[in-house]
């Protein structure tokens, strides 16, 4: 049990640049989170799959996000057009589907200058 | 719909002093309950829950919670603090059944000081 792995730790980025970060959850948990925190503030949830179906989509989650989980493994958010409101840690975590706990990774700064 | 309330965003304890951390729920279903601690620059790690077992429930590094329904409360202690213990504390609801998304309360910046 390696835990919640996320790459890359930090990413500074200019604005309208694209970015991409990924997530590779616990071994064989078949649910996958996306939260994004805020200086100052707890983690807001933005979207989570179980297997590789995104079952749920934060209102937080604009046109400019996308987060993929093809293969029920791993998953990516990538945010377009980057806008300096993005900036943030986003944090990833994982449950299996029979647990009651969500073991999250280190996270993934993100500032957008 | 479901929310946590976290009373003071920093709490300074002496060295060797109690800690209590208060954390207030709403929920429309009988809750599942969590705190967080997570370190500067860092996630979150999992002090302890409350999943309809126990009501007293103890964690890691000698943190507690009791669950009382209620005061609709879950307030995080600790008899003696320690240095170390210095972090962000969150406190999380879900509604329940098998791990589903978390809500989080604002978090509370514990100090400690010599």
């Amino acid at each position: 049990d390696t835990g919640v792995s996320q790459d890359p730790r930090h990413k500074i980025t200019k604005r309208g640049q694209n970015v991409t970060f990924r997530c590779d959850p616990i071994s064989e948990h078949n649910r996958l989170y996306w939260y994004r925190q805020t200086l100052g503030q707890g983690p807001e949830f933005l979207t989570y799959f179980q297997n590789e179906a995104q079952l749920e989509k934060s209102r937080l989650l604009s046109d400019r996000f996308s987060a993929e989980r093809p293969k029920g493994s791993f998953s990516t958010l990538e945010i377009q057009r980057t806008e300096q409101g993005d900036s943030a840690m986003y944090l990833c975590a994982s449950s299996p589907i029979s647990g009651n706990t969500i073991y999250f990774g280190e996270g993934s700064w993100l500032t957008v200058v | 719909a479901q929310s946590v309330t976290q009373l003071g965003s920093h709490v300074s304890v002496s060295e060797g002093a109690l800690v209590l951390l208060r954390c207030n729920y709403s929920s429309s279903v009988p809750p599942y309950l969590f705190w967080y601690v997570q370190y500067p620059n860092q996630g979150l790690q999992l002090l302890l829950k409350y999943t309809s077992a126990a009501t007293l429930v103890k964690g890691i590094n000698g943190f507690e919670a009791e669950f009382k329904k209620s005061e609709t409360s879950f307030h995080l202690t600790k008899p003696s603090a320690h240095m170390s213990d210095a972090a962000e504390y969150f406190c999380a609801v879900s509604d329940g059944g098998t791990a589903s998304k978390l809500t989080f309360g604002t978090g509370t910046r514990l100090q400690v000081t010599l």
